[in-house]
């Protein structure tokens, strides 16, 4: 079945460092890719998403790139704050739509 | 425009109880997801209803059910609860179903069972 894998963590950083998360996926099909984020005691934020191949999401400083060869979405950020510190999830949507497949999920710790 | 509201935020209950979650979308939403978030499964798929209708469900057993509103409010229901149903319990909404549609959470109802 459809399935995604996220590096593992805790990836702590510091201040202004440069971020990358991978992501890889098992899916039939083109679905669609997500990342979202989890700050503690709060739900799920949409980061950004990818609907099709080469598409490229951004927000916030944050970007991921929809690589159908290589079955990725790596996510990343050219100069991380304390503030982005939180977990990060990697989602594909499957075809039917309505259902979510999440990866393990990275918690990321920024340092000052 | 409002987000996504989850009642109650938390709850504590014994096991062999039941327990009925609730879940208002965005206001023009119409399709509703459900996920339990476990430190060690991580993200589950429950259930997802559009229009009053069931699309699409998760792999849990039969004791997990929900259902959908006309106003497309949701609730979930778990019977006999057990110590492993222990967990964050997240709603998620979208304006129609669709692998491209994007699902806004709000912020889960953690049920703690003793």
């Amino acid at each position: 079945g459809d399935s995604v894998t996220q590096m593992e963590g805790p990836v702590t950083l510091s201040e202004e460092a440069f971020l990358t998360i991978n992501c890889t996926y098992t899916a039939t099909g083109y679905p669609s890719l997500f990342w979202y984020v989890q700050y503690p005691g709060e739900g799920l934020q949409l980061l950004l998403k990818a609907t099709k191949a080469d598409d490229k999401g951004s927000n916030k400083g944050f970007e991921a790139t929809y690589r159908k060869e290589t079955t990725s979405f790596h996510l990343e950020k050219g100069s991380v704050q304390v503030s982005d510190s939180a977990v990060y999830f990697c989602a594909l949507s499957d075809l039917q739509g309505g259902k979510l497949i999440f990866g393990q999920g990275t918690e990321l710790s920024v340092k000052p | 425009k409002a987000g996504v509201t989850q009642t109650p935020r938390y709850l504590i209950k014994t096991r062999g109880q039941q327990v009925t979650l609730s879940c208002s979308p965005i206001s023009g939403h119409r399709s509703v997801s459900w996920y339990q978030q476990t430190p060690g499964q991580g993200l589950q798929f429950l259930f997802e209803y559009f229009s009053e209708t069931q699309r699409n469900k998760g792999n849990f057993p039969g004791r997990f059910s929900g259902r959908q509103f006309s106003n497309s409010r949701s609730e979930m229901n778990v019977s006999t609860l057990e110590l492993g149903d222990s967990a964050l319990y997240l709603c998620a909404s979208s304006s129609q179903p669709g692998p491209q549609e994007t699902q806004y959470f709000g912020p889960g109802t953690r049920l703690l069972v003793l």
